[in-house]
């Protein structure tokens, strides 16, 4: 079984700051890992993904995140956030062997002028 | 090109009754997937198709539930006797292959909203 978690269910943060958003998984197979974005009455989009290779992942709207086997973790992040980035975020995993995307909880990012 | 489309946007039923919730995926795109979305919750696994038939429906909750993609592409998600806790959003994705060794992006439809009263 393969489960999420994500730590802070809201981040208020001022524009122009950085973000870290936190998301850990746990799994006993080697997994893939994404970041969705959903918008205010819309449809969850794809900011990123980890297959493999290089840990560091770049994704849309200048976001990244890294993956760290050790820690179990994949933490997104942005160096300056703008209001637009407003919106739920959430990580989710998936495996070769259950194709099946298992989400966390999902983090309210919070973005003041 | 046109994305992920679920119908009807929103649904309004009284508890007891059926109700069938449509997704087209995206043209050509094998894999479709229905995931539920629970207020304040991140979205949980339905059921898997691939082609024509269910590769994993281990997430439908009960026998009340159930879904059908007889030709590979349009899907419907169909629920019996409803009742108030199946109220959510149900989401609808697709990607372009559900075979291989990696794994493909899930495009995601808008939803439908279904309210049990």
């Amino acid at each position: 079984a393969q489960s999420v978690t994500q730590l802070d269910s809201q981040v208020p943060v001022f524009e122009e700051a950085p973000v870290e958003l936190r998301c850990n998984y746990s799994s006993s197979v080697s997994v893939y890992l994404f970041w969705y974005v959903q918008y205010p009455n819309q449809g969850l989009q794809l900011l990123l993904k980890y297959l493999s290779g290089s840990t560091l992942v770049k994704g849309i709207n200048g976001f990244e995140a890294e993956f760290n086997k050790s820690q179990t973790s994949f933490h997104l992040r942005k160096p300056s956030v703008h209001i637009s980035d407003t919106a739920e975020y959430f990580c989710a995993v998936s495996n070769t062997g259950r194709r099946a995307l298992t989400f966390g909880s999902g983090t309210r990012l919070q973005v003041q002028p | 090109g046109a994305g992920v489309s679920q119908t009807p946007s929103n649904k309004v039923t009284e508890k007891g009754k059926y109700v069938e919730l449509r997704c087209d995926p995206i043209s050509g795109h094998t894999a479709l997937y229905w995931y539920r979305q629970s207020l304040g919750q991140g979205p949980e696994f339905l059921i898997y198709f691939q082609g024509t038939g269910a590769a994993d429906d281990s997430g439908l909750p009960n026998d009340r539930f159930f879904a059908v993609r007889p030709e590979g592409s349009v899907s419907t998600l169909k629920i019996q006797r409803t009742e108030r806790g199946d109220s959510a959003v149900y989401l609808c994705a697709s990607s372009s292959t559900g075979t291989g060794g990696k794994t493909d992006t899930q495009y995601f439809g808008p939803g439908t909203r279904l309210t049990v009263l």
